[in-house]
């Protein structure tokens, strides 16, 4: 099992531009989360999927689309990238309802725009 | 709201050392705690899940307890290694919803 991987590992955008995070997990979960990870703020929530064919937003969802594409994949849009965008994203799933919902994290993506 | 603490923010220790991390939070429904751990420039690994049902889980030189009322839990690592050097970030998952909030963190060095 690959568990929960992510491409690109890094990127670098220019202001306006935009990309598309991709994640997939190959663990048979139900839910996956999009979180960004940012120097003194923590880990933050931007938007996750409790099941396929579902997504809701999180803490910090502005400026961020989303897709859960299937089971396995949660793809993050960003439309128009701008410098407060720079951050480390990372994707994660977690185990089905009425088990321990544990959450396994990918390697992350480091996003830097200028 | 939700809101999760750790401290110390940093923590050295010699290596042998028996130590204490801390994490609390501020809403005691809980549906489970996370424990994490977090190389540079790494994503995160599962250390530890407690559940709210449960006090104590343990793996190897880790255990991690919790005290639901007081909103308190502790991450005791035995015998520190230079290996073991890394950012150590505790969650909560609430009852009702899927979020995970988590804390700052708490930057480990063991010295050789």
């Amino acid at each position: 099992n690959a568990g929960v991987t992510q491409t690109p590992k890094f990127q670098v955008l220019k202001t306006g531009q935009s990309m598309t995070l991709q994640c997939a997990q190959d663990m048979n979960h139900n839910s996956m989360y999009w979180y960004r990870q940012d120097p003194g703020m923590g880990l933050r929530l931007i938007y996750y999927s409790a099941s396929e064919g579902t997504t809701d937003k999180g803490e910090v969802p502005n400026g961020y689309n989303v897709s859960r594409l299937n089971k396995r994949e949660f793809s993050l849009r960003l439309e128009s990238a701008a410098p407060s965008q720079t951050s480390v994203y990372f994707c994660a799933s977690s185990t089905l309802p009425g088990q321990s919902y544990e959450q396994y994290f990918g390697p992350g993506t480091r996003l830097t725009v200028t | 709201k939700q809101e999760v603490t750790q401290i110390p923010a940093a923590l050295s220790v010699p290596e042998g050392e028996n130590l204490v991390l801390n994490c609390s939070f501020t809403d005691s429904a809980i549906y489970n705690l996370q424990w994490f751990r977090q190389d540079p420039g790494k994503g995160l690994t599962s250390l530890l899940l407690i559940q709210s049902s449960q006090r104590e889980q343990t793996s190897g030189r880790l255990n991690a307890s919790l005290d639901k009322s007081s909103g308190r839990s502790t991450l005791y690592i035995a015998a520190s290694q230079p290996g073991d050097s890394a950012t150590y970030l505790c969650a909560v998952k609430g009852g009702s919803n899927y979020k995970l909030t988590f804390g700052k963190g708490t930057l480990l060095t063991v010295n050789p």
